[in-house]
């Protein structure tokens, strides 16, 4: 009955390889999000999913591609990954109109490149 | 353009000691103001959060909060600190319409026996 679930939690591959992280929400909020929190645990977001669409994408490079086939589930993709992509990558939702009651996070997928 | 200043990456007290972690922001529009904590290897956690109405906030595990809107600051206390109080603990400021969290860079709490 988790909230908001990522897989995979732990993520090892080489340089330039391709992967994906998912991320499933259960309870019915229309936005979603991806933060990148980095060694010194800053935590920036990445992109924000409102209904499936795009409507926050800061400054993050195109090889960084978010999906989101429906509301409840938001995908990050990554191609040709860097040592510099090595972070903690959480996904979080929220409702929209409702910013009085924060964000549920799931609890991060570790990245780690080699 | 809103943002959160903590004040001390790192805060060291002892066990039964009063707890103080610092949240400074700044915000064009009255805020909603939010600490999450995050314990190693774990996603992050609500403790209170700070909407409208009363300026004390009372969270899980005993934290309160109070907003001071002329001192734009939203500190985090405990009265007592308990050893599996340690961890890293983060400020976040939002505005309704946009509903997007500014985090704070993080303050790690460590307790002392």
């Amino acid at each position: 009955d988790t909230a908001v679930s990522q897989t995979p939690k732990y993520l090892v591959t080489q340089m330039g390889n391709d992967k994906s992280i998912k991320c499933e929400q259960n309870l019915g909020h229309d936005t979603m999000y991806w933060y990148k929190q980095d060694s010194k645990k800053f935590l920036k977001i990445m992109f924000s999913y409102n209904n499936k669409e795009l409507i926050i994408n800061e400054t993050v490079p195109n090889r960084f591609s978010p999906k989101s086939p429906d509301k409840a589930h938001l995908n990050l993709h990554i191609n040709s990954l860097e040592l510099g992509d090595s972070a903690v990558y959480f996904c979080a939702s929220s409702q929209v109109g409702t910013g009085a009651y924060g964000y549920t996070f799931g609890s991060g997928t570790r990245l780690t490149v080699v | 353009a809103q943002s959160v200043t903590q004040l001390g990456s790192h805060v060291s007290v002892s066990e039964g000691a009063l707890v103080l972690l610092r949240c400074n922001y700044s915000s064009s529009v009255p805020p909603y103001l939010f600490w999450y904590v995050q314990y190693p290897n774990q996603g992050l956690q609500l403790l209170l959060k700070y909407t409208t109405g009363a300026t004390l906030v009372k969270g899980i595990n005993g934290f309160e909060a109070e907003f001071k809107k002329s001192e734009t600051s939203f500190h985090l206390t405990k009265p007592s600190a308990h050893m599996s109080d340690a961890a890293e603990y983060f400020c976040a400021v939002s505005k309704n319409a946009g509903n997007m969290l500014t985090f704070g860079g993080g303050t790690r709490l460590m307790v002392k026996p």
